[in-house]
């Protein structure tokens, strides 16, 4: 079955400065990568989504990059702010099938 | 819309008991998802439903089992408590247009489940 692998577990970052969140998969069938931002006690929340026939997908300071040659897609922050800390979930999966979730990262926006 | 519904939201079992946790979906959305969220294993499948009917499921042991009624709301049963249960019970749902369950999926906030 599919397996998602995410890096770091933990990510500090100077306001201002980008940050970015690795994830692997091994199904190369997956065609399907959401990126999922929780806050502390709160519901997780999809920020940016990407479909297996995209490369790149951005959403202001948000972008996602899909290599599917290699397995893997990356979340990329630009010019960080203290509100964007928080756990970060990345996702994968085949269409019609059950989403698999990577571990979490846990990002930190220092002022 | 009103979003994704979970109730209760905090629930204090012992070991051996059951639970019933129920989800509502945003309205029109077909397809409810389940996942159990733990500090170490972080957020796991247990199931989906679509049309009233299980249509995937994850690697958990037949004491989780749900069910979804004929208005898409969903409800998960966990019997035989153990400690190891203790954790947030995530539902999401997703409008599933062409039945495809990786729609956008919205989760609700939650029920945190102690087992004691």
């Amino acid at each position: 079955g599919e397996n998602v692998e995410q890096h770091p577990s933990t990510l500090s970052v100077q306001e201002g400065d980008s940050a970015v969140i690795k994830c692997t998969y091994s199904d190369s069938a997956s065609n399907y990568f959401p990126w999922y931002k929780q806050e502390l006690g709160k519901r997780p929340q999809l920020i940016i989504d990407i479909r297996s026939n995209v490369g790149e997908k951005k959403d202001q300071r948000i972008a996602v990059t899909l290599n599917k040659t290699a397995k893997h897609f990356s979340l990329h922050i630009t010019e960080t702010q203290p509100e964007d800390s928080a756990v970060y979930f990345c996702a994968a999966s085949l269409i019609t099938d059950k989403l698999i979730f990577g571990t979490g990262t846990r990002l930190q926006v220092f002022p | 819309k009103a979003g994704v519904t979970q109730t209760p939201r905090y629930l204090i079992k012992t070991r051996g008991q059951q639970v019933t946790l129920s989800c509502s979906p945003i309205s029109g959305h077909r397809s409810v998802s389940w996942y159990q969220q733990t500090p170490g294993q972080g957020l796991q499948f247990l199931f989906e439903y679509f049309s009233e009917t299980q249509r995937n499921k994850g690697n958990f042991p037949g004491r989780f089992s749900g069910r979804q009624f004929s208005n898409s709301r969903s409800e998960m049963n966990v019997s035989t408590l153990e400690l190891g249960d203790s954790a947030l019970y995530l539902c999401a749902s997703s409008l599933a247009e062409n039945g495809f369950s990786t729609d956008t999926q919205y989760f609700g906030p939650g029920t945190r489940l102690t087992v004691l």
